[in-house]
C-alpha cells in the first residue's frame, strides 16, 4: 500500500492560465474522489469516479473545471483560466466500493493563483 | 446550508486530560460518521467511524459517540497526548460505508499542553 499520491504538491499560477493536477490512487481502489479545501475550511466535494466512470459532479464544479480518469487508473483535475478565488488545497481521495473502507486521502496540491 | 457543523474552531486540554470534540448534523439521512485528523502540509487521515445502528464505537484511546435523536456525535480522547495536536474533521454519508460522498465540517483545531 503506497497510498495515494498527488503531483504537483505545490502550483503557483497567474490568473487566466490554465492548470492540471495528477492523482495517482492506491492501486486496488475503484473509487476516486477529488475535493477542495480553503483556509478555515473542511474538504468540499468536487466529483468522484467509478473506474473511468464520473458519477456525480458538485454544483462547486464550475464549467473552468474538468476531472478525467481515462483508464480508471489515475486521475486528472483541469482549471481552465484559473481566478484568484481558485486558489485552495486539492485533495484526491480513493477507497474499494463495497467494502466497509474508508477514504485514504493524498498529501494534496496547493493552488495559489496570483 | 452547513449540514455537518462543529461549533468550536479550537480546544485546548492538557495532556493526560481528556479531550472532547462535538460536531452536530442536521441531514437525518446520513447513517454513517467519521472523524478524520489533519496535520499540516498532510491530507486527512481516518481516525475512527460510527454507523447509525451503533452508539459507540471504540478504539484505543478514541471513542465515538452518537446520539441519532439529537442528531449529534463526539470523539473522546483519552488520554490525550501532544502527539494529538491536529485539526479534527467531522464527516458523515448516506447509504451506510461511505457510499455517497463525505461531507465534512469545518474542524476542530486540539492543541494538547505538555
Amino acid at each position: 500500500d503506497t497510498g495515494v499520491s498527488q503531483d504537483p504538491r505545490h502550483k503557483i499560477t497567474k490568473r487566466g492560465q490554465n492548470v492540471t493536477f495528477r492523482c495517482d490512487p492506491i492501486s486496488e481502489h475503484n473509487r476516486l474522489y477529488w475535493y477542495r479545501q480553503t483556509l478555515g475550511q473542511g474538504p468540499e466535494f468536487l466529483t468522484y469516479f467509478q473506474n473511468e466512470a464520473q458519477l456525480e459532479k458538485s454544483r462547486l464544479l464550475s464549467d473552468r473545471f474538468s476531472a478525467e480518469r481515462p483508464k480508471g487508473s489515475f486521475s486528472t483535475l483541469e482549471i481552465q483560466r484559473t481566478e484568484q478565488g481558485d486558489s485552495a488545497m486539492y485533495l484526491c481521495a480513493s477507497r474499494l466500493q463495497g467494502s466497509p473502507t474508508p477514504l485514504h486521502f493524498g498529501n494534496g496540491t496547493r493552488l495559489t493563483v496570483t | 446550508d452547513q449540514q455537518v457543523k462543529q461549533n468550536s474552531p479550537s480546544l485546548s486540554v492538557q495532556e493526560g486530560r481528556i479531550s472532547i470534540l462535538n460536531c452536530d448534523y442536521t441531514n437525518s439521512m446520513f447513517d454513517y460518521f467519521l472523524w478524520y485528523k489533519k496535520y499540516p502540509a498532510e491530507g486527512p487521515t481516518f481516525l475512527i467511524s460510527i454507523s447509525s445502528i451503533k452508539d459507540k464505537n471504540e478504539d484505543g484511546r478514541f471513542t465515538v459517540f452518537l446520539n441519532k435523536s439529537a442528531k449529534h456525535l463526539s470523539l473522546h480522547i483519552v488520554p490525550s497526548q501532544p502527539g494529538d495536536s491536529a485539526v479534527y474533521f467531522c464527516a458523515a454519508s448516506v447509504g451506510g460505508s461511505g457510499n455517497t460522498p463525505l461531507v465534512f465540517g469545518k474542524g476542530t483545531r486540539l492543541s494538547v499542553i505538555a
